[in-house]
């Protein structure tokens, strides 16, 4: 099936700090979803991004789909960022379900 | 509150009880799915029902009993667990239906129910 591989696993910021996160794929996709999952275990959806680029207030992704990876962006950091971002994706050929990731886990200290 | 609810919160059972995990949604949507959430490990997909089918099972042991009665309710029946079974269960809803589900099947997730298994 399709291997998702994101960086870093872990990551420490000081209130304000921007930051990007990375998450690689193996095939070609259909789907790829990016998610926040906060300190009480939500996952909340960020963006449906199977290519280009998208932007909601601070956070930004982008999606090469040509080169299998795609970028979260967070500017202005602020401790309610804090907790695990998740990357989904869907492959075109590895079958019809999401594979996530294993998470970066983000720290926003004040 | 996604649109997505899930009931208990919280669930602590011993090894011999039977307990259910209930899911709602409010969305419309035509696609539910149960998810496990162990310790250091990415979401795993359990079962997937579309337009109350079951589409999928993830060789998920025979402990889990899925039900779906339509559209909008998705329960996971629990008997005889194992402590390592341990876990954040998350139930999904997504708009897509049918078998291929590709293409902008957007995952709503509830809040989901951590079980602890004595």
């Amino acid at each position: 099936g399709i291997q998702v591989e994101q960086s870093p696993p872990d990551l420490i910021l000081q209130e304000g700090a921007n930051s990007t996160l990375r998450c690689n794929f193996s095939d070609s996709v259909n789907n790829l979803q990016w998610f926040h999952q906060n300190p009480w275990g939500q996952l909340i959806n960020l963006f449906y991004i199977p290519s280009g680029t998208k932007q909601n207030g601070r956070l930004s992704a982008t999606t090469v789909a040509t080169e299998r990876y795609s970028l979260l962006y967070i500017s202005s950091s602020q401790t309610t960022d804090s907790g695990v971002y998740f990357c989904a994706v869907e492959g075109e050929t590895s079958g019809s379900r999401l594979t996530f990731g294993e998470g970066t886990q983000l720290t926003v200290n004040p | 509150e996604t649109g997505v609810t899930q009931t208990p919160r919280h669930l602590v059972m011993g090894m011999t009880n039977k307990k259910s995990l209930k899911c709602e949604q409010h969305l419309g949507h035509n696609a539910m799915y149960w998810y496990k959430q162990s310790a250091k490990k990415p979401l795993e997909l359990m079962f997937v029902y579309s337009l109350e089918e079951r589409v999928e099972n993830n060789s998920v042991p025979s402990r889990f009993s899925p039900e779906c009665p339509n559209s909008s309710h998705l329960f996971l029946h629990l008997h005889t667990l194992q402590p390592e079974d341990s876990a954040l269960y998350l139930c999904a809803s997504s708009r897509g239906g049918g078998t291929g589900y590709s293409g902008a099947n957007v995952l709503t997730f509830g809040a989901g129910s951590r079980l602890t298994v004595l």
